[in-house]
């Protein structure tokens, strides 16, 4: 079973959208609507911030946005802010067990 | 809230044991499956293990399989993690983790802090 595959970096200005891919297989993103987002500051756990593909947790900010297409999710960040930066990682049901993307780092510039 | 509470974790020789237990509250323990996963110094995630609801559907990493026992009391709200034959591979922070259905096959919805393991002699 693979990691899902994530950029390892990506970046953007105060106020600007960024987008984070994630890209499976049908056996496990394309295959399920079942896809969790996590950010990760560090030092501390991660925190999901949005499951089922699209949906946000309550408390979790309407500047993250999530979506899927084939075998490929990502995640949306819009209005970025300083608080944003951390590491991003993915996750998909499988038959079998849960599969983590290889983690995306995000910068605010 | 669901709280998560690991302990158990610490300096450990290379072939000797550990065993790791995480504390649930907040949420009816026995209604979900429960993960066990691991992050090396700056690493990614990885998924270690999990277990239904009623421990009858267990799994493992091939990493740690045959080496690491994963198990629950569900009357005491408990999950633990039995390492042994560690190596030093296997230095990294253990998070446990509730899975949002009695199922082991989707992503976590909560997390612990985290215990820190390090093998090293």
């Amino acid at each position: 079973q693979s990691a899902l595959t994530q950029p390892a970096s990506v970046s953007g200005s105060p106020g600007q959208s960024i987008t984070i891919s994630c890209t499976g297989t049908s056996s496990d993103v394309g295959g399920y609507n079942y896809v969790s987002w996590y950010q990760q500051h560090p030092g501390k756990a991660p925190k999901l911030m949005i499951y089922e593909v699209s949906n946000r947790p309550s408390g979790v900010s309407n500047r993250f946005s999530g979506s899927k297409s084939g075998n490929t999710a990502s995640l949306t960040i819009s209005g970025l802010q300083a608080e944003d930066e951390g590491d991003y990682y993915c996750s998909s049901y499988t038959s079998r067990s849960p599969v983590f993307g290889t983690g995306t780092k995000v910068t605010v510039l | 809230e669901v709280q998560l509470v690991e302990s158990g974790g610490g300096l450990v020789q290379p072939g000797r044991s550990l065993r790791l237990s995480c504390a649930a509250s907040g949420f009816t323990f026995d209604e979900y499956a429960m993960y066990w996963v691991r992050q090396a110094p700056g690493k990614g995630l990885e998924w270690v293990s999990g277990i239904s609801w009623n421990s009858g559907n267990i799994g493992y990493a091939d990493s740690v399989k045959g080496r690491f026992t994963i198990s629950r009391d569900n009357t005491k709200n408990s999950l633990y993690l039995q390492m042994n034959s560690l190596r030093a591979e296997d230095t990294a922070f253990y998070y446990c983790a509730k899975s949002p259905s009695s199922s082991g096959s989707y992503a976590p919805d909560h997390w612990g802090q985290g215990t820190l393991v390090t093998v090293s002699s």
